[in-house]
């Protein structure tokens, strides 16, 4: 089945600067990825979805890359705020049903 | 619209003992999924559901059992709770049609089996 890999150590900014998150596949190149946002002590919420035939996403600060031949989506927030602070999850559909996700990279955003 | 609600939001087990999660939606989705939570995990899925009276296991089912009476309800049971089944347990939810469809999902149940 497929493997979701996303970068378990937290990733720390500056605002105002870009935050990129990597997320990592190994098996076949999945359909679609999702991205999802999650904040402590709350259930995940959708962000983005990039299908393999489009390299790139975007959704006000949001954007999203994907590179079949890296195996490999990136996220980007630009002008990065401390309110984006969160955990960012990774995640494609394995069954066809259900989602299957990485671990998360958390994101903290400084002032 | 309240979207996925989940029912209790904390609870504390004995080992042995049984309860049941409710996930309730109000937005006529026709699947819906259990995940666990754990620290260094992930979402895992527990269980899931393509429509009322349907159900299906996912990568961890051992030691739950679901049901889909009502579309708009979906229950996740524990029969003999143990403490490896501390976890945040979410529920979500997702209209039919393709795949890519986003999940949403609730606000979820903190579990400790002691």
């Amino acid at each position: 089945s497929q493997k979701i890999e996303q970068n378990s150590e937290a990733l720390n900014i500056q605002e105002g600067k870009t935050a990129t998150l990597t997320c990592n596949y190994t098996n076949y190149s999945p359909a679609y990825l999702q991205w999802y946002r999650q904040d402590p002590g709350r259930g995940p919420v959708f962000l983005l979805l990039i299908r393999e035939n489009e390299k790139e996403k975007r959704k006000e600060r949001l954007k999203v890359t994907f590179d079949t031949t890296l195996k490999q989506s990136l996220f980007h927030i630009t002008a990065s705020q401390p309110a984006d602070s969160a955990t960012y999850l990774c995640a494609n559909a394995d069954s066809g049903y259900a989602l299957n996700f990485g671990k998360g990279t958390s994101l903290l955003v400084t002032p | 619209n309240a979207g996925v609600t989940q029912t209790p939001k904390f609870r504390v087990l004995k080992t042995g003992q049984s309860m049941t999660l409710l996930c309730a939606q109000d937005m006529n989705h026709e699947y819906m999924y259990w995940y666990r939570q754990d620290p260094g995990m992930g979402l895992r899925l527990i269980h899931y559901s393509v429509g009322e009276g349907t159900t299906a296991k996912g990568e961890v089912p051992d030691g739950y059992n679901v049901s889909r009476l009502k579309k708009q309800n979906f229950l996740l049971g524990l029969e003999s709770a143990a403490p490896s089944q501390t976890s945040v347990y979410f529920c979500a939810s997702r209209p039919e049609g393709g795949a890519y469809n986003e999940q949403f999902f609730g606000p979820g149940t903190r579990l400790t089996v002691l």
